[in-house]
């Protein structure tokens, strides 16, 4: 079967870095997605991963890794408005997105 | 950039009645809309790709006569939920493909989501 899994949640520190980690299961594959999603709205595009490797994008970076079926999302410098659901999808080679269930991430002062 | 407007943000309403939500894309055509749920603490649930003006296509365990998809214009997708009943309180998002990212893929746009809760 398809599968995403992502840890439920996380903590991390104001001005610290952090790394949600993302492994998928899915048949065939058409790219990886990381969406935000602050409580009670709707998610937002982070980033996309096709190839392997790092895609760096300001503060927030995405790795792929195909043959290990692995993504994660890396934070810098974080802030206090960081503190969302980072949601993990990959698409199948039907074009569906699969998703994750979230990963909660909490910012401490 | 492209903005996807839903309405209405919150819906409360009567066990066995109907409510419909709306689905707009802002300044720009969307032949495809997608229409998801999500629970609390759950990931989205993709239930139906609506296509202007034609049929939509339902997942899996999705009633399409329950869920009720209308996308009659480019820029207008409904979703209506009929006799709604308690076990249908979910958050309910649309989205519309909105153009592409840096390596090609397309991206989805969201509304901001209804909220429904059936008493």
């Amino acid at each position: 079967g398809q599968n995403i899994d992502q840890p439920t949640e996380m903590t991390a520190t104001e001005g610290a870095i952090v790394q949600i980690n993302c492994t998928y299961q899915t048949s065939g594959f058409n790219g990886l997605f990381w969406y935000q999603q602050h409580a009670g709205e709707a998610p937002t595009f982070l980033s996309y991963n096709v190839l392997d490797g790092l895609e760096e994008k300001g503060r927030f970076s995405s790795f792929l890794s195909r043959s290990k079926g692995y993504s994660y999302l890396l934070l810098k410098e974080l802030q206090m408005k960081d503190s969302a659901s980072y949601l993990c999808a990959a698409m199948d080679s039907n074009y569906q997105l699969i998703w994750g269930a979230g990963t909660k991430l909490i910012i401490k002062p | 950039g492209a903005v996807v407007s839903q309405h209405p943000s919150w819906v409360i309403c009567k066990s066995g009645t109907s409510v419909k939500i709306e689905c707009r894309s802002l300044d720009f055509q969307a032949t495809t809309m997608f229409w998801y749920r999500q629970f609390p603490k759950q990931s989205l649930m993709l239930m139906a790709t609506s296509n202007e003006g034609s049929k939509a296509t339902y997942e899996q365990g999705v009633e399409k006569d329950k869920f009720l998809i209308n996308h009659a214009s480019l820029t207008l997708s409904t979703l209506t939920v009929t006799s709604a009943h308690p076990e249908d309180s979910s958050f309910y998002i649309c989205s519309a493909t909105t153009g592409t990212s840096s390596t090609g893929a397309n991206v989805l746009t969201f509304g901001a989501g209804s909220r429904l809760t059936v008493l």
